[in-house]
């Protein structure tokens, strides 16, 4: 089967950096993409890594390590509005890149 | 307009009934996804759709039925509601033959079945 690992909760202050890791297991891989949600909002895309290395997004970045089964989302400069769910998600089998497994999210808390 | 709309956005719902819920989309995607939450337990995927003809069951496909009516619309069915049901729901499309790992996602129903 495959499943995805993530720490359950993240409590930075602003203007710091968090780092939220992710490990998975997959019969096949394909990519590791991220999710930001914020309390009763929709999921939305962030970032993707299909090869090893680091990815930047303005603020945000993403890590990959294939070799380690691993991925991490860093966050930079927090800002209060980042408070949010963070999820890492996988493609299920086949390759396809549409129907995503997800980890069970990482609640991140910006303090003051 | 949200590109990915989902009717009803709640519903209050006795167990026993039948319901549906909706999505329709504007992105001209072919690609749709139903997927549950439930506090801790992430998305879940309960259906999926890669075209107008092909349906496919996801991780938690019992007790759930869904209809691909045209490439813009997809439908999510419980024909008896069951409290173990009451969830938030999200409605997801992709485009097929991109390689980002990228959904994008109506606002979502919540479902409450008493």
């Amino acid at each position: 089967g495959q499943s995805l690992e993530q720490p359950s909760e993240v409590t930075a202050v602003e203007g710091a950096i968090v780092q939220i890791n992710c490990t998975y297991q997959t019969s096949g891989f394909y990519g590791l993409s991220w999710y930001q949600q914020h309390d009763g909002g929709a999921p939305t895309f962030l970032s993707y890594n299909a090869l090893d290395g680091l990815e930047e997004t303005g603020r945000f970045s993403s890590f990959l390590s294939r070799s380690d089964s691993y991925g991490y989302l860093l966050l930079q400069e927090l800002q209060m509005k980042d408070s949010a769910s963070y999820f890492c998600a996988v493609p299920t089998g086949g390759g396809s890149q549409g129907n995503l497994i997800f980890g069970k999210g990482t609640k991140l808390s910006v303090k003051p | 307009d949200a590109d990915v709309t989902q009717t009803p956005r709640n519903r209050i719902t006795k167990t026993g009934k039948r319901i549906m819920l909706e999505c329709s989309q504007t992105k001209g995607h072919d690609r749709m996804y139903w997927y549950r939450q439930d506090p801790g337990l992430g998305l879940r995927l309960i259906y999926y759709s890669f075209d107008v003809k092909d349906i496919n069951k996801g991780e938690i496909s019992d007790g759930y039925s869904v209809s691909r009516q045209a490439q813009a619309k997809f439908s999510l069915s419980l024909e008896s509601a069951i409290p173990n049901q009451t969830a938030l729901y999200f409605c997801a499309t992709s485009l097929a033959g991109t390689n980002t790992g990228e959904l994008f996602f109506g606002e979502g129903s919540r479902l409450t079945v008493l």
